[in-house]
Formats: C-alpha cells, sequence, structure tokens
C-alpha cells in the first residue's frame, strides 16, 4: 500500500492556460474522487469515479473542468482556461468496495496558483 | 442535503492540557461521521470514524470521538496534547447515494500548541 498520489504537487500557470494534474489512487482501489480545497474552508466534492465511469459530477464542476480514468486506474482532472477563481488544492482520494462505507485515502494534494 | 458545523475557527490550547473540538451534522438518517487532520501543505489523514454501534470510537495518535444523536454531535478529544497535533482538523459526514460516498467536510479547526 503505497498511498494516493498526486503529481504535480505545486503548478503556477498563467490566466487563461490549461493545466492538466494526475491521481494514481491505493491500487485496488476502484472508487475514486476528487475534492477542491480553497484557502480557510474544508473540501468540497467535485466528482466522482468507479472503475471507469464518472458516475457523479458536483455542480461546482464547470464545463471548463473535465475528468478522466480512462482504465479505472489513474485519474486526469483537467481545467481548461484557467481563472484567477480555480486557484485552489485539488484533493484526490480512492477507497475501495465493500457492503459497508468505505472510508476514502486521501493523497497530498495538487496546489494550483493562477497569476 | 447534509451539512457540518464545526463552531471553533481557531483553538490554542498548552502542551499536555485536554482538548475538545466540536463538530455538528446535519442529516436526515444515521450518519456516517470522520474526523480527518491536515498538516500544513499536505493531504487528510483520517484520525477515526463513526458507523455504527458504540456511541464512543477510539482513533489514531490517541484521539477519540462521541456520537450524540440528541444533540447531532460528534466531538473530537484528547486528555493530553503535544506539540505534533498542531494542525486542521476537520470533520466530515459520508452520504452513501449508488455506491457514491462522497463526503461533506465542515471548514475546519486550526489548532494551535503552545509550550
Amino acid at each position: 500500500d503505497t498511498g494516493v498520489s498526486q503529481n504535480p504537487r505545486h503548478k503556477i500557470t498563467k490566466r487563461g492556460q490549461n493545466v492538466t494534474f494526475r491521481c494514481d489512487p491505493i491500487s485496488e482501489h476502484n472508487r475514486l474522487y476528487w475534492y477542491r480545497q480553497t484557502l480557510g474552508q474544508g473540501p468540497e466534492f467535485l466528482t466522482y469515479f468507479q472503475n471507469e465511469a464518472q458516475l457523479e459530477k458536483s455542480r461546482l464542476l464547470s464545463d471548463r473542468f473535465s475528468a478522466e480514468r480512462p482504465k479505472g486506474s489513474f485519474s486526469t482532472l483537467e481545467i481548461q482556461r484557467t481563472e484567477q477563481g480555480d486557484s485552489a488544492m485539488y484533493l484526490c482520494a480512492s477507497s475501495s468496495a465493500g457492503t459497508g462505507y468505505q472510508p476514502q485515502h486521501f493523497g497530498d494534494g495538487t496546489r494550483l496558483s493562477i497569476l | 442535503a447534509q451539512s457540518v458545523t464545526q463552531p471553533d475557527i481557531h483553538i490554542t490550547v498548552s502542551e499536555g492540557a485536554s482538548l475538545e473540538l466540536r463538530c455538528n451534522y446535519s442529516y436526515g438518517a444515521t450518519p456516517y461521521l470522520f474526523w480527518y487532520v491536515q498538516s500544513p501543505g499536505q493531504g487528510l489523514q483520517l484520525l477515526l470514524k463513526y458507523f455504527s454501534g458504540d456511541t464512543l470510537v477510539q482513533g489514531i495518535k490517541g484521539f477519540e470521538a462521541e456520537f450524540k444523536r440528541s444533540q447531532s454531535s460528534f466531538n473530537l478529544r484528547k486528555p493530553s496534547v503535544h506539540w505534533s497535533d498542531a494542525a486542521e482538523y476537520f470533520c466530515a459526514v459520508g452520504v452513501r447515494n449508488f455506491g457514491n460516498e462522497k463526503l461533506t467536510f465542515g471548514t475546519g479547526t486550526r489548532l494551535t500548541i503552545i509550550p
């Protein structure tokens, strides 16, 4: 169990540029979540994958955001035409499927700064 | 919809003193409740969870929490804090919806330890 891995740890970009983040979940976990955390706030749910299927998207996820999990393993989150308001920490979490509620394990996040 | 309130934005305690962090939730059914801890620039680490059964749950690092249904509370406690406990603490409620077990977080409580 090597934990959830996120890359890059930090990303600085100019407004209007596109950015892509990667998340590698714990290998046997088939559920994957993306959250966004702004300064002074708790994480907010963005989207959920079960295997390769994206099953829920929050209203926070505007048309400029897209997430994929092509083979049910790693996931990417892309933001197009970045805006100042996109500056945040983007957290990925994974969990296993089971009969009971399964706790989520979080990565260290990608901090996005928009200049 | 579910929600979590952490009424204390910032708490300062002396090393060796006891600690209680407050959490109130709003949810129609029996909730899945969690406490996570976040060090600066890091992801979230699960401290403890409550699903059902004994209302006093033990977690890692000497933390415990008590679920009180009548008060809709899930307060976190530690009898004697250590300088390494300084961090941000988040209470969260989990909701299951067709396999999506997304978390709703409170705004967090920042804990400062003074020597």
